[in-house]
């Protein structure tokens, strides 16, 4: 099954906002509507911040948001912060397939 | 506050068997689905397979399927990863993840603390 691809990295100043991409296989993949973003700070493991494309869990700060378009998922972070700094990762789940989840390839966020 | 506690890391060498853990607590263990991802060192994460507890129901990732075995012990609510026979390519750190059915999506919403995984002649 192919991964999501994800840029490797992405870098931004604090209080910039970034927006971090997470591309399909195919413009029609269902498994877009089912997106959700992980955080992994290092030696961490990775914790959930956006599910359902667009939806955040209680506790996780404001300042992460999802989006989608076409065959590309979306996560932004705004007012960006020195925790911020880490690997983010989108995932679906894969509905036609036996395999069920698909990862994101992860993208570095570096905080300048 | 839902948990998934696994066991400790672990060093072992090519040919070795090894069965880690991951225990459940704070929720009804039976009724949310249990995964297993795998990140190599320095690497991104990879879906293995997932267990229900309530009735065992077991699928793999094609990339894992006849390589790792995936159970569940309902009466410990702990859910296992077992290899028979190690090779130093299974050298990683191993996550449990819980899946919320809660929302449409099915996200991992709790992580285990990640077993390591050495194996080392």
């Amino acid at each position: 099954q192919s991964a999501l691809t994800q840029p490797a990295s992405v870098s931004g100043s604090p209080g910039q906002s970034i927006t971090i991409s997470c591309t399909g296989p195919r413009s029609d993949f269902a498994g877009f509507a089912y997106i959700s973003w992980y955080q992994q700070h290092p030696g961490k493991a990775p914790k959930l911040i956006i599910y359902d494309v667009d939806h955040r869990p209680s506790g996780v700060s404001n300042r992460f948001s999802g989006s989608k378009s076409g065959n590309t998922a979306s996560l932004t972070i705004s007012g960006l912060q020195t925790e911020d700094e880490a690997v983010y990762f989108c995932t679906s789940y894969v509905t036609s397939s036996t395999l069920f989840y698909v990862f994101g390839t992860g993208t570095k966020v570096t905080v300048l | 506050e839902v948990q998934l506690v696994q066991s400790g890391a672990e060093v072992k060498k090519p040919g070795d068997s090894l069965k880690i853990s991951c225990k459940g607590s704070e929720y009804r263990f039976g009724y949310y689905w249990i995964g297993w991802v795998r990140q190599m060192p320095g690497k991104g994460l990879e879906w293995m397979g997932i267990i229900y507890p309530a009735d065992s129901d077991t699928r793999y990732s094609p990339s894992f399927q006849g390589q790792v075995t995936i159970s569940v012990d309902t009466s410990v609510r702990t859910a296992y990863l077992e290899w028979s026979s190690l090779k130093a390519s299974d050298s990683a750190t191993y996550y449990c993840v819980r899946r919320d059915c809660a929302s449409t999506g099915c996200p991992f919403d709790s992580w285990g603390q990640g077993t390591m995984v050495t194996v080392s002649s």
